[in-house]
């Protein structure tokens, strides 16, 4: 069975600092994709970033990079010079491949609620 | 990303009551999922919906609770059935575009049961 553990429940920073948000995972599969959403106050799901398991390579996007370690089952994420903006519940997710490039269904963890003070 | 629109994006309903959640996307995708996000909660998988065939529900959810259309390849419809006031989440369609598979959601439909 899959499983993604998210151990910080809640994180409070101050506006610039930069902050890291955990993401353990459990799978039994050797392909497997690993997902980051952000859920801001208004509730819908904006889709952060996409990494299958045979992709180890850490990646920035902007404020945003996220570190894949496959020998720990982590895919931690760092913001940097944290903003208000970033403020928002942020989930991880794992899905099984079920066919080549193609991910399923997503088994969420229990998300860390981020709040970035001014 | 896939422009996904979900209707309605919030109700209130009566205990005992139904209510239908449309899905719209801007694309054919092949496959569909609901999701359900109790209060304070993560999201959970209610079913996957694949055109042309019936509905795979997960463990807890049933049919005759959330029926489950998939008419074509760019619209689902879920049923919340008989709605009590533990049924109050929000619900989000998801879809998987294919050959990416990246995997998008809709604003979400909140719903309040009394």
């Amino acid at each position: 069975a899959q499983k993604v553990t998210q151990a910080q429940t809640e994180i409070s920073v101050v506006e610039k600092e930069d902050v890291t948000l955990d993401c353990v995972y459990e799978t039994r599969d050797t392909t497997y994709y690993l997902f980051w959403y952000k859920q801001p106050p208004s509730g819908e799901l904006v889709f952060l970033i996409r990494r299958n398991s045979f992709d180890e390579q850490n990646e920035i996007s902007g404020r945003y990079s996220w570190n894949f370690q496959k020998s720990t089952s982590s895919f931690n994420f760092t913001i940097t010079a944290s903003q208000v903006v970033d403020s928002a519940v942020y989930f991880c997710a794992l899905s099984e491949e079920v066919s080549s490039g193609s991910a399923r269904q997503l088994t969420f963890g229990s998300g860390t609620q981020l709040t970035v003070l001014p | 990303s896939a422009v996904i629109s979900q209707k309605p994006s919030r109700d209130i309903c009566q205990r005992g009551t139904s209510l239908t959640i449309q899905c719209q996307v801007d694309s054919q995708v092949t496959m569909m999922f609901w999701y359900r996000q109790q209060p304070g909660q993560s999201l959970t998988l209610i079913a996957t919906a694949n055109q042309g065939s019936e509905a795979t529900y997960e463990s807890g959810f049933v049919i005759d609770k959330f029926p489950i259309s998939r008419p074509n390849l760019t619209f689902s419809t879920l049923t919340v059935s008989n709605m009590s006031p533990e049924d109050s989440s929000i619900y989000l369609c998801s879809v998987m575009r294919q050959y990416t598979g990246e995997l998008f959601f809709g604003e979400g439909s909140r719903l309040t049961v009394l």
